[in-house]
């Protein structure tokens, strides 16, 4: 089954302590990005890879960051994680540069204390 | 400034009533796309329909119908004989080229929250 993988799906933690969120899609995507998702601000791009090892910042990347090292994989790194990164947050991938449809993760609801 | 306008935060409607969801879109590209996507409580993203800058025509795909107008910069939803099933957060998105050579960005409007009652 094709999809996006995103763990966990719930976290809670403490200002300050380094987390990863991973995310794997099995459909040989070139084109991942990763969105949080705010109420009232809808879902805003946080960083976006065109291929392995291409990566690039979305509209909100500060606090953030990626690695791109295999296609599949395409991980989010809060290294030092504030109250204000309490979010949801989606990785997504599309087949190619945002002309098709993007497949989107299940979520993971992140909460800094 | 927001490319993507869904000016409506909250529709609220009784079963079996239409409802037209509306976004309105701002570029300066030629080449874009837009796309609608679904979010039902249970908080996944679900794709509905993607439209390219250059295809015009209407789409309809059993209740849902979408217009596109570029003249407007529009790209309605309109749900036909509304469901409890489709209450759900409906996102209108606008794929463009960053610069010459680049990816694409997809920017999402802020969402429509619609709530049907049966």
């Amino acid at each position: 089954e094709a999809q996006v993988t995103q763990n966990p799906r719930y976290l809670i933690t403490v200002t300050g302590k380094k987390l990863t969120v991973t995310c794997s899609q099995n459909m040989n995507h070139e084109y991942m990005s990763w969105y949080r998702q705010d109420p009232g601000l809808g879902l805003r791009q946080i960083y976006y890879s065109m291929n392995v090892e291409v990566t690039d910042k979305g509209d909100v990347p500060e606090g953030y960051k990626v690695s791109r090292k295999e296609k599949r994989n395409f991980p989010l790194i809060l290294e030092s994680p504030s109250p204000n990164q309490t979010s949801l947050y989606f990785c997504a991938s599309s087949r190619q540069q945002g002309n098709t449809e993007a497949f989107f993760g299940q979520g993971t609801r992140l909460t800094v204390v | 400034a927001q490319k993507v306008t869904q000016a409506q935060t909250e529709i609220s409607v009784v079963e079996k009533e239409d409802v037209t969801l509306d976004c309105v879109y701002e570029t300066r590209d030629t080449t874009y796309y837009l796309f609608w996507y679904k979010q039902p409580p249970s908080g996944e993203l679900v794709f509905l329909i993607r439209r390219n800058s250059f295809d015009e025509q209407n789409e309809i795909s059993g209740r849902y119908s979408w217009n596109f107008q570029k003249s407007t910069s529009s790209f309605n939803f309109t749900i036909t004989a509304s469901q409890v099933v489709d209450s759900a957060v409906y996102f209108c998105a606008l794929s463009e080229a960053l610069f010459i050579g680049s990816g694409y960005a997809l920017n999402f409007g802020k969402g429509t929250s619609l709530l049907v009652t049966p």
